[in-house]
């Protein structure tokens, strides 16, 4: 399958800017998605971003999208406690029956 | 409602032991899917489901076997469990063609030693 990558952790003062990347192979993806998951729960959609689009903002969190170099970022502003959680990236395949997920990026705040 | 639920939450099982892990949701979702998640690989899909009485492999599938003889319901099966498949399971169940929005059982942490 695919490979979807992240690097695995990021730790960060609360009040400072948080950014995940994740660089993903398949440059036909219509969407990419990132999820949230928190200590002992399953993902949440968070967020997406259509592929025609360079960037999306939604309250705290901004995606910004790079085809040319597959590249996918989640920023996070004003970092909270509350954001510590594994975020990952994905991307559709099997013609949207099925998602493949990046390896995840455990975010730490540190109060 | 209850969403997706996964039975048992913890288990510890013994090389060679077989067990099912459940899964059930009522959102009458077409899809579901099993997944395990190893730290620093993510999740990977091990079997889904796009109907009742049907099942595709996905990513990981050797050793788990699925059934889906419910809408409702979809069955994970280990029939000789190996330190290997010690990993946190999750379950999810989508609309079709839906998986990126996908909702999420709680997961089950499975142990074999």
């Amino acid at each position: 399958g695919e490979d979807v990558e992240q690097s695995l952790f990021l730790s960060v003062r609360e009040g400072d800017s948080s950014v995940i990347n994740c660089t993903y192979t398949d440059s036909s993806s219509t969407y990419l998605y990132w999820y949230k998951q928190e200590p002992g729960a399953g993902l949440q959609l968070l967020t997406y971003i259509f592929s025609n689009m360079d960037m999306k903002q939604d309250q705290r969190l901004t995606v910004l999208l790079n085809k040319k170099d597959k590249h996918l970022s989640l920023r996070i502003a004003d970092t909270q406690t509350g954001d510590s959680a594994i975020y990952f990236c994905a991307e559709p395949s099997g013609g949207y029956q099925k998602v493949t997920f990046g390896t995840g990026t455990k975010l730490q705040v540190i109060p | 409602n209850a969403g997706v639920t996964q039975t048992p939450k913890f288990r510890v099982l013994k090389t060679g032991q077989s067990m099912t892990l459940l899964c059930a949701q009522d959102m009458n979702h077409e899809y579901m899917y099993w997944y395990r998640q190893d730290p620093g690989m993510g999740l990977r899909l091990i079997h889904y489901s796009v109907g009742e009485g049907t099942t595709a492999k996905g990513e990981v599938p050797d050793g788990y076997n699925v059934s889906r003889l419910k809408k409702q319901n979809f069955l994970l099966g280990l029939e000789s469990a190996a330190p290997s498949q010690t990993s946190v399971y999750f379950c999810a169940s989508s609309y079709p063609g839906a998986a990126a929005e996908a909702f999420f059982g709680q997961g089950t942490r499975l142990t074999v030693v």
